[in-house]
């Protein structure tokens, strides 16, 4: 079935630093895909998403653009903060579920 | 809170134990969705409903696994004979049907019930 990876963590950034964080998908067709965060002690939340490719989606100050090229989904924010500090899940739909990449730790020093 | 609203949040149980999690939904919502989060992983699908109808049950939901969700409202997972492996973090999420298109894909989780079988 249709499924994404992304990197592997944990990652430690400096507060201003640039993030990456790298997520491939393989899917039958071009589906909708997502970012999900969980901060400390919270449930997780949507980011953002795209439902088209080269659509980019954006919120918080992060960014991914949908890729068919590459078949990626890649999350960017130009300058974290410690607020940032949090698991982060690549995710597309599968019929009418999600299916999440393993998640990707992010950790923001002061 | 109007979120999505588990309990207990935490439960330390003895091997061969039950025990059972409670989910209540976003009201307005008619998905109701069960995953298993274990350390280092991403949330892993066990269930879902629609209303009332459980329409999906993963592989991982062996049969000392069951999820009601009778009044189309709250929803309960039961673990029966719990083993150690069972210790995760099990997540509930909900969505509106509007979802059904695939071009939503935001689901509302709740904060998770964790269980540590001892």
């Amino acid at each position: 079935g249709d499924s994404v990876t992304q990197m592997e963590g944990p990652v430690t950034l400096s507060e201003e630093a640039f993030l990456t964080i790298n997520c491939t998908y393989t899917a039958t067709g071009y589906p909708s895909l997502f970012w999900y965060v969980q901060y400390p002690g919270e449930g997780l939340q949507l980011l953002l998403k795209a439902t088209k490719a080269d659509d980019k989606g954006s919120n918080k100050g992060f960014e991914a653009t949908y890729r068919k090229e590459t078949t990626s989904f890649h999350l960017e924010k130009g300058s974290v903060q410690v607020s940032d500090s949090a698991v982060y899940f690549c995710a597309l739909p599968n019929d009418y579920k999600l299916s999440f990449g393993a998640g990707t730790t992010v950790t923001v020093r002061a | 809170d109007t979120g999505v609203s588990q309990d207990p949040r935490h439960k330390i149980t003895k091997r061969g134990q039950n025990v059972t999690f409670r989910c209540d939904p976003i009201s307005e919502h008619n998905r109701l969705y069960w995953y298993r989060q274990t350390l280092g992983q991403g949330p892993e699908f066990l269930t879902y409903f629609q209303n009332e109808a459980q329409l999906e049950k993963s592989r991982l939901l062996s049969d000392r696994f069951s999820a009601e969700r009778p009044k189309g409202s709250f929803s309960t997972l039961e673990i029966q004979r719990t083993e150690q492996g069972d210790s995760a973090m099990y997540l509930c999420a909900s969505s509106s049907l509007t979802w059904a298109s695939g071009s939503s894909g935001e689901l509302f989780f709740g904060e998770g019930s964790r269980l540590t079988v001892l």
